[in-house]
């Protein structure tokens, strides 16, 4: 049963769009997200996270959106660079158990 | 180096064969984890590290499969009688503590190719 679901496999967005990724948990005892970035052949990078006590955080053209009722979050890219062409991993944990656990990641493709 | 290490990055071995790979956390992180990506798929918690806390195991696929962490620092991940279904990228992350708010930082993978 996966806890974390990205149920889009793929994105194109055109270049200076918005890219809007998506994310579902089932866990309610999840109380912290975060984003990361993989590009192909190398690890994956931390790009923004998120507490449960916000709803909103921002940090330059990445927004990451939590809606705990509706047990969703979303990352809003804006204006979306080609060097953003990459997949994108949603992940939560539970703070008091520090485990972190991925969705299945979001293949973002930036048209020219 | 200043982040996390993982070796070999590259290992082809055959089928029913042990392999070992190898990770160097960052200095100072107190939390380990290993992850694996199947071709296609998504990031597969494997086995969690935090302190000298007993490990979660509880994403280990088989009992082929086993971690070690010695000194709190260095880890070996160690896969028995391989199959061909374990190839995969494994990467290992660490954190530094739940202060910083579990944020994770990932090696560079070690690509497993059973043959």
């Amino acid at each position: 049963d996966q806890q974390v679901k990205q149920n889009s496999p793929s994105l194109s967005v055109q270049e200076g769009r918005i890219s809007i990724l998506n994310c579902d948990y089932t866990n309610s005892m999840f109380d912290y997200f975060l984003w990361y970035k993989k590009y192909p052949a190398e690890g994956p990078t931390f790009l923004i996270s998120i507490s449960s006590i916000k709803d909103k955080n921002e940090d330059g053209r990445f927004t990451v959106f939590l809606n705990k009722s509706a047990k969703h979050l979303s990352l809003h890219i804006v204006p979306s660079q080609p060097g953003d062409s990459a997949v994108y991993f949603c992940a939560a944990s539970v703070h008091s158990d520090d485990k972190i656990i991925f969705g299945k990641g979001t293949r973002l493709h930036i048209l020219p | 180096g200043a982040g996390v290490s993982q070796s070999p990055s590259n290992k082809v071995t055959e089928k029913g064969k042990d392999v070992e790979l190898r990770c160097d956390p960052i200095s100072g992180h107190t939390a380990l984890y290993w992850y694996r990506q199947s071709l296609g798929q998504g990031l597969e918690f494997l086995i969690y590290f935090q302190g000298n806390s007993a490990p979660d195991k509880s994403g280990l696929p088989s009992d082929r499969f086993s971690a070690e962490r010695t000194g709190g620092s260095v880890s070996t991940l160690t896969i028995q009688r391989t199959q061909q279904e374990d190839s995969a990228v494994y990467l290992c992350a660490s954190s530094l503590n739940r202060a910083s708010g579990n944020t994770i930082y990932f090696g560079e993978g070690s690509w497993l190719t059973v043959v």
